[in-house]
């Protein structure tokens, strides 16, 4: 299996700031990355796919980057809709696998 | 607008069968894998597996011996079987559209495995 090791676990924050979630695969995935977003009690919300595609009606404050091994979530001018807690996922090779989680709070 | 509608019995007792179903509204299955992914706090989020239109299945292979994904094309529905549940397999189980990078969701239903 492909491990996903995200840092740090936990992220603190303001309103205005900008902040960096890594993400680093066991092994690589070229970009078959995929970054989520997840407020208590939600399902995931999908931001980007292939490390850097933002989705159709995410904020282009959220950017991913990154390919191989190492990636990547920024967000720019952080809002405060945007603490939640943020998921990698590699979709490289089954079994597809998630990130820890980082919580981003203030 | 995909939407995804989740539905199962959420209270089962050790070594009972969880079955769950998700509907897909405003799209069709064609084209798409879809997904089953569990999330607890022991162990985050883990896909289960995914199918196609076509009846084409992928599993995890630590959940291979216990579960059954299937599709119903003409409900334009999926369904989830997990055999022989353990207190281990207590989680919030989404379906969703993808096999990676999942771009709609079901909103979840909250599975309690308990004596």
């Amino acid at each position: 299996d492909i491990q996903m090791t995200q840092s740090p676990s936990t992220l603190s924050a303001s309103v205005g700031d900008r902040v960096t979630i890594t993400c680093r695969a066991s092994q690589s995935i070229s970009d078959w990355l995929a970054w989520f977003q997840q407020k208590p009690g939600k399902a995931p919300k999908l931001l980007i796919s292939r490390a850097s595609r933002l989705e159709s009606g995410v904020p282009s404050r959220f950017s991913g980057s990154g390919s191989g091994t190492e990636f990547t979530l920024t967000i720019s001018n952080l809002q405060p809709d945007d603490f939640a807690t943020y998921y990698c996922q590699q979709y490289n090779v089954y079994l597809y696998t998630f990130g820890q989680g980082t919580k981003l709070e203030v | 607008q995909v939407q995804l509608q989740q539905w199962g019995a959420g209270l089962l007792r050790p070594s009972e069968t969880l079955s769950l179903t998700c509907a897909v509204h405003g799209g069709s299955l064609d084209i798409y894998y879809w997904s089953w992914i569990r999330q607890s706090p022991r162990k985050g989020l883990e896909w289960i597996g995914d199918i196609n239109h076509s009846g084409k299945t992928n599993y995890n292979p630590s959940l291979q011996s216990r579960v059954t994904i299937l599709v119903d094309s003409s409900k334009n529905q999926f369904s989830l079987r997990l055999n022989s549940v353990t207190v281990a397999d207590t989680a919030v189980y989404y379906c969703a559209r993808g096999s990676g990078g999942q771009d709609y969701w079901g909103q979840g239903t909250v599975v309690t495995v308990s004596s």
